[in-house]
């Protein structure tokens, strides 16, 4: 079985641009979960989509939002790029919800803004 | 607020010699789980353990061992004899569910082991 794929796989934007970053769960998982990770520190929740809702998110600005599809995979965007948006993202997925969180994870894109 | 606390952020060791990589959580809840990832260099989060708050047996797996102390707030990490494939990131991780059920994660900053052959 596929694990989780996120695409692509390394991303370098310029300050101000949008970005969409994607995630295709493990088959079956219906919770898709974000974390950023800046380099040195460790991730920090940015969403969580179970059935195409969003049932948490982190302490982020409105630049960021994410959706989930029918399919279960997810998007998470990134508006008017600043060069502290660089870092991991990191997609993780879980069968359920008010399951454990994700504790399947991605490979991850690493975003470089400059 | 729930945080997590790794003071160790870098440890060298010689291969096979053993090490200990410690974490201190804070929670007001008593319902909590507490987690260990590994990061290698490819990035992604490798999973090696969850406990819940009620469970506070200790658990071997393998050359792994972790160490639940609610006393104390810890849940220590081990590894025996380390190999040069133990190098990587390790995370602490504790999650909590929010006012609507559902789980908030809080990680420790990592700490980076790197075993010397």
């Amino acid at each position: 079985d596929a694990g989780v794929t996120q695409s692509p796989t390394h991303l370098i934007k310029t300050r101000g641009q949008h970005v969409t970053l994607r995630c295709s769960p493990i088959s079956g998982h219906k919770s898709v979960s974000w974390y950023q990770q800046v380099l040195g520190q460790g991730p920090q929740f940015i969403f969580q989509y179970y059935e195409k809702e969003e049932r948490g998110r982190g302490n982020f600005p409105d630049r960021f939002s994410a959706r989930q599809f029918p399919n279960y995979s997810s998007e998470l965007n990134v508006n008017a790029l600043l060069l502290g948006d660089s870092a991991l993202y990191l997609c993780a997925s879980s069968p359920f919800t008010t399951d454990l969180p994700g504790y399947t994870f991605g490979s991850g894109t690493r975003l470089t803004v400059v | 607020a729930q945080k997590v606390t790794q003071a160790q952020t870098e440890i060298s060791v010689v291969e096979k010699e053993d090490v200990t990589l410690d974490c201190v959580y804070e929670t007001r809840d008593t319902t909590y789980y507490l987690f260990w990832y590994k990061q290698p260099p490819s990035g992604e989060l490798v999973f090696l353990i969850r406990r819940n708050s009620f469970d506070e047996q200790n658990e071997i797996s393998g050359r792994y061992s972790w160490n639940f102390q609610k006393s104390t707030s810890s849940f220590n990490f081990t590894i025996t004899a380390s190999q040069v494939v133990d190098s990587a990131v390790y995370f602490c991780a504790l999650s909590e569910a929010d006012s609507g059920g559902y789980q908030k994660v809080t990680f420790g900053i990592g700490t980076k082991l790197q075993v010397i052959p």
